[in-house]
């Protein structure tokens, strides 16, 4: 089944202790990202990946990192989560940078203490 | 989990009736929408896609019609189904915020109700 798959689902963690939010896409597409999702707000991006070893800022991004080693990952890495980053995280993948239509993946709900 | 409809405008129809979700965009540039729909606990998923050389594509049960004169997007879904129940986004690229491709800005979303 073609999907983009992340871990965990969810997670409660202190201020400061690093954590990273997989992502996974089995459909060999080139683009992926990722978006933070808040009330009122809607869904903002943080990182987007066009390819492998091609990384760029999105409108957040400050507070995150993110690594394209291989075509299907792209993680999420938060060196230092502060309370301002309890969010829910989506990541997202499409066939190209061209191509518009986005596949999301479930959702990590992240909670910083 | 919790909602991301907590605190989004809601429209609550009664199944069978048609549904009518409204998103007003921002860039007069932009030249590709979409819609979204979100189910409680899950990520967003594609319904339907417009280019702004139309003003109108209909899908299975929906319809999307776009007036650029006034930079709004609707959405119609006919025969309201208690599966449709759904929290939905429109997403406008952003091609004219630095250029970068596959850039899409997203709204913050319309909670649609059913009621049975």
């Amino acid at each position: 089944e073609a999907q983009v798959t992340q871990n965990p689902r969810y997670l409660i963690t202190v201020t400061g202790k690093k954590l990273t939010v997989t992502c996974s896409q089995n459909m060999n597409h080139e683009y992926m990202s990722w978006y933070r999702q808040d009330p009122g707000l809607g869904l903002r991006q943080i990182y987007y990946s066009m390819n492998v070893e091609v990384t760029d800022k999105g409108d957040v991004p400050e507070g995150y990192k993110v690594s394209r080693k291989e075509k299907r990952n792209f993680p999420l890495i938060l060196e230092s989560p502060s309370p301002n980053q309890t969010s829910l995280y989506f990541c997202a993948s499409s066939f190209s940078s061209g191509s518009y239509e986005q596949y999301f993946g479930p959702g990590t709900r992240l909670t910083v203490t | 989990g919790e909602s991301v409809g907590l605190h989004l405008p809601t429209l609550s129809v009664q199944e069978g009736d048609n549904s009518i979700i409204n998103c007003a965009y921002s860039n007069s540039a932009s030249d590709y929408f979409i819609w979204y729909k979100q189910e409680s606990g899950k990520g967003p998923q594609f319904i339907i896609d417009i280019r702004s050389n139309m003003d109108k594509r209909q899908g299975q049960r929906v319809t999307v019609l776009l007036n650029k004169t006034v930079k709004h997007l609707s959405l119609q879904i006919a025969a309201t189904q208690p599966g449709d129940s759904a929290v939905y986004f429109c997403a406008e690229n952003s091609l004219h915020y630095g250029g970068a491709t596959n850039k899409l800005i997203f709204g913050t979303g319309t909670l649609l109700a059913v009621q049975p």
